[in-house]
């Protein structure tokens, strides 16, 4: 399977605990996002990268997220101190370089707290 | 910054009838447009894609899009629809240039094919 890979596909957690999520682009694409679904929602942006560096982040993304991508290939994204509010399913995507270029979609990790 | 407007939140469809999933944006720049699909606990499958050129596209499952600049409508259509096409749609806009490269969602559609 070449597509973009997430791990896990479920997590849930207690309040206030750390998780952090894993995405695997496909092989040549050097963009990489970051985006957050809730209930009954379109995805939200997170944050992108091109290779390892961040170009981007949305206010969404409070300081109880980061994100890296340190070798310009895998990406994980950290949540700190989970909240019930962060619940949601989150989603990758990777792309070529070129801006005319469509993104391409994981399967997402479905973050549950409780 | 763009925005994306799907003012149906839900369809229901008889099976075999056509359907019309409507899309509005609003930009400042000009836009690149999109339809995703998602399955229940999918991700995003690109449906079609409209960058330049012809304002009717052609995407995957028998789905077409029109653009419309005037009316900033990109309305998605399919002749016949079958329960397979039971899922989320999900129009998207990002701008065209250089370094815009976030994608903008609708709030989504619900099509339900009634057989």
């Amino acid at each position: 399977d070449t597509g973009v890979s997430q791990n896990p596909r479920h997590k849930i957690t207690k309040r206030g605990q750390n998780v952090t999520f894993r995405c695997d682009p496909i092989s040549e694409h050097n963009r990489l996002y970051w985006y957050r679904q809730t209930l009954g929602q379109g995805p939200e942006f997170l944050t992108y990268f091109q290779n390892e560096a961040q170009l981007e982040k949305s206010r969404l993304l409070s300081d109880r997220f980061s994100a890296e991508r340190p070798k310009g290939s895998f990406s994980t994204l950290e949540i700190q101190r989970t909240e019930q509010g962060d619940s949601a399913m989150y989603l990758c995507a990777s792309s070529l370089p070129e801006g005319n270029t469509e993104a391409f979609f994981g399967q997402g990790t479905r973050l549950t707290v409780v | 910054a763009q925005s994306v407007t799907q003012l149906d939140s839900q369809v229901p469809v008889f099976e075999e009838a056509p359907v019309e999933l409507r899309c509005n944006y609003s930009s400042s720049v000009s836009v690149y447009l999109f339809w995703y699909v998602q399955y229940p606990n999918q991700g995003l499958q690109l449906l079609l894609k409209y960058l330049s050129g012809s304002t009717l596209v052609k995407g995957i499952n028998g789905f077409e899009a029109e653009f419309n600049k005037s009316q900033t409508s990109f309305h998605l259509r399919k002749p016949s629809v079958h329960i397979s096409d039971t899922a989320e749609y999900f129009c998207a806009v990002r701008g065209s240039n250089f370094g815009n490269e976030k994608l903008t969602f609708g709030t989504g559609t619900r099509l339900t094919i009634i057989p």
